[in-house]
């Protein structure tokens, strides 16, 4: 079964700054996705960004951009500028492709300093 | 498009009571999904469905039931609620072109908060 770990229960940066959220998964596969969702105290969940493994280039949205290493089972999720309104929790998540869902790991708490 | 809708937003059951939390989506999604949040964890896949009368089980499927008789609608049902039961619940779908091995994105309803008393 794939697995997704997420080292970092509490993060902290102050506003403006860049912060790094580390992500590490394991797979069998060759063919995957990846994603980061945003869960704010409303408890939506929010999709950040999400990267194709047989893609080389690493994904980017806005202030949001990822470093995936595929060969590490690695995937980072960085954000630039940070701002208050990124305060929230963030996930990483596998999906293997087709109907079986995704596997989450068990977030990180960003908090953002004024 | 109102996207993925979940009713009721809060309940509080009793140990054995049964209840359906009721999932909607009108993006004509086939791929529907449900999941549940524990305190402090990420999202555990209880049931998926990937078209109108087709359902499978998840990670974490024991003490729950799903149907799907419309593309729409995927009811979760608790039929004898136990505290283990108490968590986050949230529904999700996608769309998944035919004959293509790839998954879109998931889009998740606002979630129902459920306590077993």
């Amino acid at each position: 079964a794939q697995t997704v770990t997420q080292s970092q229960p509490e993060m902290s940066v102050q506003e403006a700054e860049t912060v790094t959220l580390s992500c590490t998964y394991d797979t069998s596969e060759s063919d995957y996705y990846l994603f980061w969702y945003k869960q704010p105290p409303s408890r939506q969940m929010i999709l950040v960004i999400r990267q194709e493994a047989y893609k080389q280039q690493n994904a980017t949205e806005n202030r949001f951009s990822v470093n995936f290493q595929k060969a590490a089972k690695s995937f980072s999720l960085k954000i630039s500028d940070s701002q208050l309104g990124d305060a929230a929790m963030y996930f990483c998540a596998y999906s293997g492709g087709g109907a079986d869902g995704l596997t989450f790991g068990k977030g990180t708490h960003l908090i953002i300093q004024p | 498009n109102a996207g993925v809708t979940q009713t009721p937003k809060f309940r509080i059951l009793k140990i054995g009571q049964s209840m359906t939390l009721q999932c909607t989506q009108d993006m004509n999604h086939n791929y529907m999904y449900w999941y549940r949040q524990d305190p402090g964890m990420g999202l555990k896949l209880i049931y998926y469905s990937v078209g109108a009368g087709i359902t499978d089980k998840g990670e974490v499927p024991n003490g729950y039931n799903v149907s799907r008789s419309t593309t729409e609608d995927f009811p979760l049902r608790l039929e004898l609620a136990a505290p283990s039961q108490t968590s986050v619940y949230f529904c999700a779908s996608s769309y998944a072109r035919p004959q293509v091995t790839s998954t879109d994105t998931q889009y998740f309803g606002p979630g129902t908060r459920l306590t077993v008393l």
